[in-house]
């Protein structure tokens, strides 16, 4: 069955290391997304991309990156960890057309 | 500013009763709207939508009602479950249709 998986699923760091987070999906998706869910935020949008080389910020990207070498990754960089950041990060992808997208497990990420 | 809110962080229900969640918007550029149901560590999942050429989607006990004069939304569930018990976001997506503004969230428990 195609799904969409996200690693590590846990990650401890400290303040200022480089972080990356994976995020993989085998429907052939074009469109791919990075949520933050924060307590009372709901699901703010970092980066997105609509195809390979496409990347675009988000609501909040501000000490995010993104690159999208291929249509299955779309991996999440964190490049100076900072504790505002600590969050728990959703991938997920969408076909096209309306609205509906399907999500990973998450990515709980502290840094201390 | 919140485009997309969710006013109650969480609502308290006895099995087989109604659960009624709210949700309002500002921008009147959101032309589709969804609800999505998100368990403890796991990714949120889609649940139902409306278009706003509606004003009613019905799927099993999930009825969902969009009042565009009054930019509010709102989802039913009859007769409610204890396995409803999850947080539910919703989600209004731009004229666009490439991206989803998130809610706060409301957490819902069904008391058996």
């Amino acid at each position: 069955d195609a799904e969409i998986t996200q690693s590590p699923r846990h990650k401890i760091t400290e303040t200022g290391r480089q972080v990356t987070l994976a995020c993989h999906q085998t429907w052939n998706h074009n469109n791919m997304f990075w949520y933050r869910q924060d307590l009372g935020h709901g699901l703010r949008l970092i980066h997105y991309s609509y195809g390979v080389h496409d990347t675009n910020k988000g609501e909040v990207s501000d000490g995010y990156s993104v690159s999208r070498s291929n249509t299955e990754d779309l991996p999440l960089t964190l490049e100076s960890a900072a504790s505002s950041q600590t969050s728990v990060y959703f991938c997920a992808s969408r076909a096209g057309g309306n609205g509906e997208q399907f999500f990973g497990p998450g990515t709980r990420l502290t840094v201390l | 500013d919140q485009q997309v809110k969710q006013n109650s962080p969480s609502l308290s229900v006895q099995e087989g009763r109604i659960s009624i969640l709210n949700c309002d918007y500002t921008n009147s550029m959101f032309d589709y709207f969804l609800w999505y149901k998100k368990y403890p560590a796991e990714g949120p999942t889609f649940l139902i939508s409306i278009s706003s050429i509606k004003d009613k989607n019905e799927d099993g006990r999930f009825t969902v009602f969009l009042n565009k004069s009054a930019k509010h939304l709102s989802l039913h569930i009859v007769p409610s479950q204890p396995g409803d018990s999850a947080v539910y976001f919703c989600a209004a997506l731009n004229n666009a249709g490439n991206m989803l503004t998130f809610g706060g969230g409301t957490r819902l428990m069904v008391k058996p």
